[in-house]
């Protein structure tokens, strides 16, 4: 199946500091999706990008499907923006399934 | 549009016991998924269906998982004989049709003690 590699694996920031996270993935995808899950295990969608740039506020995303990877950017963080951010994909043929990242676990300190 | 719900948010079983969690996705989206997350992990593919049709479900980690959703509208997923392995997370998600983004539930956190 499908692979899906996020870098990195833990980040910690100073408040106000910006950063990129990163997902690979191994196969063509019709389907890319950015989530935030919070403390208390909701996944909350950020982007739905399955290629292009699209922001919201603070945060974009980049999507370059035929180099099999996108960056989530996260400027001027803030204490809220702590929590694991997944990168998901999806295949066509796949019986239309998310396969999912490792997360990269964000925590920014005040 | 109340997003997708799932009941109950924590369960605390005895090994053994059957569990049965329900999930209300969004009204409108025909399609509906299962997938568990255990700790540390990012969520893992389990089942779906097409308003009432189970149309994958290979992936259910085995005979003892099963999910329904009678009348295409909620579904539910089953655990019979339930096992410490099982102490995970249980997500849903709902979505329009085989395109555009997911929605994701809450949870339900499952315990076995």
């Amino acid at each position: 199946g499908i692979q899906v590699e996020q870098s990195p694996p833990d980040l910690i920031l100073q408040e106000g500091a910006n950063s990129t996270l990163r997902c690979n993935f191994s196969d063509s995808v019709n389907n890319l999706q950015w989530f935030h899950q919070n403390p208390w295990g909701q996944l909350i969608n950020l982007f739905y990008i399955p290629s292009g740039t699209k922001q919201n506020g603070r945060l974009s995303a980049t999507t370059v499907a035929t180099e099999r990877y996108s960056l989530l950017y996260i400027s001027s963080s803030q204490t809220t923006d702590s929590g694991v951010y997944f990168c998901a994909v999806e295949r066509g043929n796949a019986g239309n399934m998310l396969t999912f990242g490792g997360g990269t676990r964000l925590m920014v300190k005040p | 549009d109340t997003g997708v719900s799932q009941n109950p948010r924590h369960k605390i079983t005895k090994r053994g016991q059957n569990v049965t969690f329900r999930c209300d996705p969004i009204s409108e989206h025909n399609r509906l998924y299962w997938y568990r997350q255990t700790l540390g992990q990012g969520p893992e593919f389990l089942t779906y269906f097409q308003n009432e049709a189970q149309l994958e479900k290979s992936r259910l980690l085995s005979d003892r998982f099963s999910a329904e959703r009678p009348k295409g509208s909620f579904s539910t997923l089953e655990i019979q004989r339930t096992e410490q392995g099982d102490s995970a997370m249980y997500l849903c998600a709902s979505r329009d049709g085989g395109w555009g983004g997911y929605t994701f539930g809450s949870g339900t956190r499952l315990t076995v003690v």
